[in-house]
């Protein structure tokens, strides 16, 4: 069965560097997704992204971030500038359609630790 | 805003014994409900999910749900426990016509032998 996979699944990094996050959706899903959770907090939606470009994002998805497809296959988060308080689980997600009752299937998640 | 509680971050329950999850949204317009779990080191995996029709919707490894709307929520149960189903359990609620999901806090299910 098609799944969504994500490297690495964990990475430690000193405050201010920057981190890219890896994500290979499922292969005909159109709709991709980054959400993260903070140890002990509710998974939160950070961004989703159409036809190369965002289509939706939250607050906390503010200039540090951006996304990117950068070839047929990946699918990137980066932090440009990482604050201790980006410690959290990253998961990706893909879906074949945007809205309505389409599933999103999600990665195992990549632990990020920002030191 | 759409905002999703889950009564419990902790059940414990034995082996056989029913399980009850408990969800409730906020909006007054239903929108669309899934339960999704998390074994140790994996992905979220889709349980079921509510769009429209029936009321009462099956899922995998003999879990189901019912929506219910006059009381906004969506409460997961299966009758009998079986010590695999020792997860972490996430109700999630997508508005109709937005892309993101919205999470619950999660319910960490114990089974007892």
């Amino acid at each position: 069965e098609p799944e969504v996979t994500q490297t690495p699944s964990h990475q430690v990094t000193q405050m201010g560097q920057e981190v890219i996050l890896r994500c290979v959706p499922i292969s005909n899903h159109l709709y991709f997704y980054w959400y993260r959770q903070i140890l002990g907090q509710k998974v939160e939606f950070l961004v989703s992204f159409y036809n190369n470009e965002i289509s939706e994002k939250s607050e906390i998805f503010d200039d540090q971030f951006s996304v990117e497809r950068p070839d047929g296959s990946n699918f990137t988060l980066k932090i440009r500038s990482t604050k201790l308080e980006d410690s959290a689980m990253y998961f990706c997600a893909s879906s074949e359609a945007g809205v309505g009752e389409e599933t999103q299937y999600f990665g195992p998640g990549t632990r990020l630790l920002v030191l | 805003a759409q905002s999703v509680t889950q009564l419990g971050s902790h059940v414990s329950v034995s082996e056989g014994a029913l399980v009850l999850l408990r969800c409730n949204y906020s909006s007054s317009v239903p929108p669309y409900l899934f339960w999704y779990v998390q074994y140790p080191n994996q992905g979220l995996q889709l349980l079921l999910k509510y769009t429209t029709g029936a009321t009462l919707v099956k899922g995998i490894n003999g879990f189901e749900a019912e929506f219910k709307k006059s009381e906004t929520s969506f409460h997961l149960t299966k009758p009998s426990a079986h010590m695999s189903d020792a997860a972490e359990y996430f109700c999630a609620v997508r508005n109709r016509g937005a892309q993101k999901l919205v999470f619950g806090q999660g319910t960490r299910l114990t089974i007892n032998p």
